[in-house]
């Protein structure tokens, strides 16, 4: 199994509707995050946390919102969704102690149309 | 202005080749830096650091400049296998969110038979 699993891979989704995406690991890291990337944009941070009860917003925090349910998991929530929404999202984790542990989940590729 | 530029290419180039990307950060207190390797639709994975002596790992020499805030990746006798995206990565310690890795939007690279 992968270290940060993401689910799902693909959606399509309707404008308007809420979506969750969803982010687990195995890494045991106490730090989650959100990315978001479009083509020539490299990768924007949407929202972080560095442990259960923490979060923070990122650079393009509007339209997002996450919930830490637990260590392992870091969800991601597009209340009413919109095409310029329509993005690959990365999960990431790292491990507080160091700057070279950031470990990637595959990514959810999003469409809203 | 973009915290990390790059010159987004592509760069398309034959095997054999030698080819540089550069990069230029804007924030003067950066502290760490990196080049990760991404893969079409697929998760960035991390290529190497970049110390201030320059660095070299096999084919890939990387080099930091801090007095002009820039970064370069050199890749000696190209590979197929080499074409993806390269994303100059810096870390920020002086912000109140501690070690953030901060993106460029990437160089793509296509290494032709």
């Amino acid at each position: 199994d992968a270290d940060v699993t993401q689910t799902p891979r693909n959606r399509i989704t309707k404008t308007g509707k809420r979506i969750m995406l969803e982010c687990s690991q195995t890494k045991g890291h106490d730090r989650m995050y959100w990315y978001r990337q479009d083509p020539g944009l490299g990768l924007r941070l949407i929202y972080y946390s560095f442990d259960v009860k923490d979060i923070n917003k990122g650079e393009i925090s509007d339209g997002y919102s996450v919930s830490r349910q637990a260590q392992a998991k870091f969800s991601l929530s597009l209340e009413s969704a919109i095409p310029n929404q329509t993005a690959l999202y990365f999960c990431a984790t790292s491990d507080a102690g160091t700057a070279y542990g950031y470990t990637f989940g595959s990514g959810t590729r999003l469409t809203v149309v | 202005r973009k915290e990390v530029e790059q010159d987004p290419g592509p760069f398309n180039v034959p095997e054999g080749a030698t080819v540089a990307f550069n990069c230029t950060y804007s924030n003067s207190a950066s502290q760490s830096f990196f080049w990760y390797r991404q893969d079409c639709r697929k998760e960035p994975k991390l290529l190497m650091s970049v110390y201030s002596s320059g660095n070299e790992d096999g084919r890939f020499t990387a080099q930091l400049n801090r007095a002009s805030q820039y970064i370069s990746l050199l890749i000696r006798d190209s590979k197929l296998s080499d074409s993806a995206t390269y994303l100059c990565v810096v870390i920020d310690y002086y912000n109140n969110a501690g070690n953030m890795l901060t993106f460029g939007g990437g160089t793509r690279l296509m290494v032709k038979p």
